[in-house]
């Protein structure tokens, strides 16, 4: 099983450029998220999905759109990019409804914004 | 105010030193506790959970003060492959199951 995987590992993007990043899961997880980790901030929730067809706003949603169309699939998407929006960011995944579950992280998108 | 509130460090100790990192956390109603750790440029890995009676794996000893509101991790004989980035995680009963993360405390284990 590869797990968690994201694609890409490393974009550059001009402003006002649009790019979606993939997640999948080989683990039939329900649960999938969009993290974005920032110097001194933490990892903090963008966007996330309880299930397929299912997506909900996190933390810091804003400039960002997300669609999982398949189980085993978490796209985001940033629709016109701003230098504000580079970061890394990771992708998780999680099977279990009980509270305390693990997430899965993907190994990360360094996403820069010129 | 952070929810999750975690001493930036560098903690800078030598190999087989006892090393112990403290966090505090805002809401009371968290119902889980995590220790995280995240080694430079690479994904966050679970590192163990914490439980309210205290628990242990080899070196690693995690307690949680909940009248408090602070969690602590120990670790025992510091080896070198311990030089990470120790992150706090807890959850709050919302129905999107994510995690709230402090900033984490990054430690450097020396020769």
């Amino acid at each position: 099983n590869a797990g968690v995987t994201q694609t890409p590992k490393f974009r550059v993007l001009k402003t006002g450029q649009s790019m979606t990043l993939l997640c999948a899961q080989d683990m039939n997880h329900e649960y999938m998220y969009w993290y974005r980790q920032d110097p001194g901030m933490g990892l903090r929730l963008i966007h996330y999905s309880v299930g397929e067809g299912t997506t909900a706003k996190g933390e810091v949603p804003d400039g960002y759109n997300v669609s999982r169309l398949k189980k085993q699939n978490f796209l985001l998407g940033l629709e016109s990019a701003a230098p504000s929006q580079t970061s890394v960011y990771f992708c998780a995944s999680s099977q279990s409804r009980d509270r305390g579950d693990t997430q899965y992280f993907g190994p990360g998108t360094r996403l820069t914004v010129l | 105010r952070k929810e999750v509130e975690q001493d930036p460090g560098p903690f800078n100790v030598p190999e087989g030193a006892t090393v112990a990192f403290n966090c505090t956390y805002s809401n009371s109603a968290s119902q889980s506790f995590f220790w995280y750790r995240q080694d430079c440029r690479k994904e966050p890995k679970l590192l163990m959970s914490v439980y309210s009676s205290g628990n242990e794996d080899g070196r690693f000893t995690a307690q949680l003060n909940r009248a408090s509101q602070y969690i602590s991790l120990l670790i025992r004989d510091s080896k070198l492959s311990d030089s990470a980035t120790y992150l706090c995680v807890v959850t709050t009963p919302t129905g999107r199951r994510a995690l709230t993360f402090g900033s984490g405390t990054r430690l450097q284990v020396q020769p």
